[in-house]
């Protein structure tokens, strides 16, 4: 089975960019998180949705930041415009509706360098 | 956001040799969860607890749910190079849907 893909897996840009990193859940998995891991502040739950809703999106540092998912298959994190600060590892995971209990299945991660 | 403390931070140990590694918090969980995440990937669950005192093995690696459901253990033995990787708790609350607290994570080197 094809677990959650992200893409892309590194991008380079410079400040004041547009980035915007996708993600696709596995198939029949009604909840998508995007996290964010750096080394400073460790895991951070960004904004995650339940049947392409956004539930909550406390975790999304401010308005240069924007999340869809327009529909089951597809999720999108945007930053812009982008700053150095925003270099960071975003992941992607999915849960099926029962795994109501934090087992989570992760993608690979975007790396986001900023410059 | 709220962290759990996770120690130690990192841990250099020879193969062969056992690793313990806990997590605590100040607040309660209904759940415990181990995950692994090793260079260049993203995080894979090892173990999930569901009760408290509860103790799970998965095949090398044994967890610990704590009696007072603010903490949590995990024990690998024989450690072996592809052990090699960080290592995170997470705790999640009952009515909060899949949304988890990661620990700050233990980076586990093993020398040959």
């Amino acid at each position: 089975d094809a677990g959650v893909i992200q893409s892309p897996r590194h991008e380079v840009t410079e400040m004041g960019q547009e980035v915007t990193l996708r993600c696709k859940p596995i198939s029949g998995h009604d909840y998508l998180f995007w996290y964010r891991q750096t080394m400073m502040r460790g895991l951070e739950l960004l904004i995650y949705f339940n049947n392409n809703v956004p539930i909550d999106d406390s975790g999304m540092p401010e308005d240069r930041f924007s999340a869809k998912m327009p529909n089951a298959s597809f999720s999108t994190l945007k930053i812009q415009p982008s700053e150095p600060r925003d270099s960071a590892v975003y992941f992607c995971a999915s849960t099926p509706v029962r795994g109501v209990t934090g087992e989570l299945f992760f993608g690979e991660g975007s790396r986001l360098t900023v410059l | 956001g709220q962290q759990l403390n996770q120690s130690p931070q990192s841990m250099f140990i020879q193969e062969g040799e056992d690793v313990s590694m806990n997590c605590t918090s100040s607040s309660i969980f209904n759940t415990w969860l181990w995950y692994k995440q090793d260079p260049g990937e993203g995080p894979v669950l090892l173990i999930a607890l569901y009760k408290a005192g509860e103790l799970t093995s998965n095949g090398r690696l044994t967890a610990q749910f704590g009696i007072t459901r603010k903490d949590s253990f995990l024990n690998i033995s024989a450690s072996i190079p592809s052990d090699v990787g960080i290592y995170f708790c997470a705790g999640h609350r009952a009515g909060t849907a899949s949304k988890l607290t990661f620990g700050t994570g233990t980076r586990l080197q093993v020398t040959l």
